[in-house]
């Protein structure tokens, strides 16, 4: 079974700072997408960044990177000069290439970016 | 565009009542999905449809059913409403061509009593 593990309920960082959040996922599936998504206090999910497992090369959008480990299963999301939009939950989710009706979703970690 | 868009935003059923929540979308996607979203805990697929006319079972989906009657609308419907089914839930659609990204829709929370 694939499971999706985010260790930080909450995580705090100061506007223009930067910050990193993690993820570590389990599955024994070689070619798989891994995200970030975002839920800000409207509660609407918005796809953040997205990662094809067979790129090595790691995704960046903007202020937003990922630091992706295929070996060690690690799929972190570093965001660089925090803004107070930043504020959200982010979620990591999982999905295996030959089943992409399966999003399967970390627990979340609430940021919160202080002026 | 809309995007995806759900109807009721906020709704508060007493046990046993019914209703059916609404997902549409006008990108012409073939594939929605309804989730739903539980304190500390991240979406959980309970239905999904492949196409018009078509759905399948996620997983989560007891005590709820779905229809896909048209290509743009995935219906929700809770036949007897329990405490268990308050949640914030999510619909989601997306392409054939671009397997892996769904589009969400805004959320409608629901408090069953």
């Amino acid at each position: 079974a694939q499971t999706v593990t985010q260790s930080q309920p909450e995580m705090s960082v100061q506007e223009a700072e930067t910050v990193t959040l993690s993820c570590t996922y389990d599955t024994s599936e070689n070619n798989y997408y891994l995200f970030w998504y975002k839920q800000p206090p409207s509660r609407q999910m918005i796809l953040v960044i997205r990662q094809e497992a067979y790129k090595q090369q790691n995704a960046t959008e903007n202020r937003f990177s990922v630091n992706f480990q295929k070996a060690a299963k690690s799929f972190s999301l570093k965001i660089s000069d925090s803004q107070l939009g930043d504020t959200a939950m982010y979620f990591c989710a999982f999905m295996i290439v030959y089943n992409t009706d399966k999003l399967i979703f970390g627990t979340g970690t609430r940021l919160q970016v202080f002026p | 565009n809309a995007g995806v868009t759900q109807t009721p935003k906020f709704r508060v059923l007493k046990t046993g009542q019914s209703m059916t929540l609404l997902c549409a979308q006008d990108m012409n996607h073939e594939y929605m999905y309804w989730y739903r979203q539980d304190p500390g805990m991240g979406l959980r697929l309970i239905h999904y449809s492949v196409g018009e006319g078509t759905t399948a079972k996620g997983e989560v989906p007891d005590g709820y059913n779905v229809s896909r009657l048209k290509k743009q609308n995935f219906l929700l419907g809770l036949e007897s409403a329990a405490p268990s089914q308050t949640s914030v839930y999510f619909c989601a659609s997306r392409t054939s061509g671009r397997k892996e990204t769904q589009y969400f829709g805004p959320g409608t929370r629901l408090l069953v009593l």
